[in-house]
């Protein structure tokens, strides 16, 4: 199963960023993002196609439906800027972990 | 909030071992619905799973490496590790280990880099 992020994204500082996971029927699974800033580990902003763990802040929102999974940015911050991961779990008959690509966010 | 220190050797010979540890604080490896997983990050480039431990013990790992790794659980020390065989320069990566609800990464250790060279 493959999982299909672009490269990168630009957007200025307070406009909103949409980042996309493409993957066959990919609105049928679960999907999670995380964030991972320049040298550090990743972190979950995401789950479950649209929720965000406690301390996330509400400018993070998800999607999912058909092909599609989107992670939305809003006001878009310097802070932000990172690279982006769409995941999923459990993909027919395995419990595989399988990552997108990743997307680099370039806040202008 | 579960909190994860990962340790080993930084720099592993080719053929030999890479053996990792993740060191769990603030909750329990026993306590159930938790999955302990392993994940590695290539120097620039994307994360790539490794393989995951349930809380009832069921290993799963990547197909591509389930020949060459395994991942056990300790939890009279709280802790879980990663050992990969044969290791060659294409397993050269950074390391993390993550746990969290099974299927996805809640928490994350800081990570380690792990050097295949002679």
């Amino acid at each position: 199963y493959v999982l299909t992020q672009p490269p990168s994204v630009s957007v200025a500082p307070g406009q909103t960023a949409r980042i996309t996971c493409g993957g066959n029927n990919i609105g049928t699974k679960s999907v999670h993002w995380y964030q991972q800033r320049p040298g550090q580990a990743p972190v979950l902003v995401v789950y479950d196609d649209s929720d965000r763990p406690s301390g996330i802040p509400e400018r993070f929102s998800g999607s999912n439906s058909g092909n599609t999974a989107t992670l939305t940015i809003s006001g878009v911050e310097a802070g932000d800027e990172a690279d982006y991961y769409c995941q999923l779990w459990g993909t027919s008959s395995d419990l595989n972990w399988v990552f997108g690509g990743g997307t680099n966010l370039a806040v202008l | 909030q579960v909190q994860l220190q990962e340790s080993g050797p930084g720099l592993v010979k080719p053929s030999e071992t890479l053996s990792l540890t993740c060191a769990v604080s603030g909750g329990s490896i026993g306590s159930g619905g938790y999955s302990w997983s392993w994940i590695r990050q290539p120097p620039g480039k994307g994360l790539e799973w490794i393989g995951s431990i349930s809380s009832s013990r069921s290993t799963y790992y990547k197909s591509s490496l389930e020949s060459r790794v395994a991942i056990l659980v300790d939890t009279s020390k709280n802790q879980f590790s990663l050992k990969v065989i044969s290791v060659t320069a294409a397993d050269t990566a950074m390391y993390y280990c993550g746990s969290g609800a099974p299927g996805r990464g809640d928490y994350w250790g800081q990570g380690t880099l792990v050097t295949v060279s002679s």
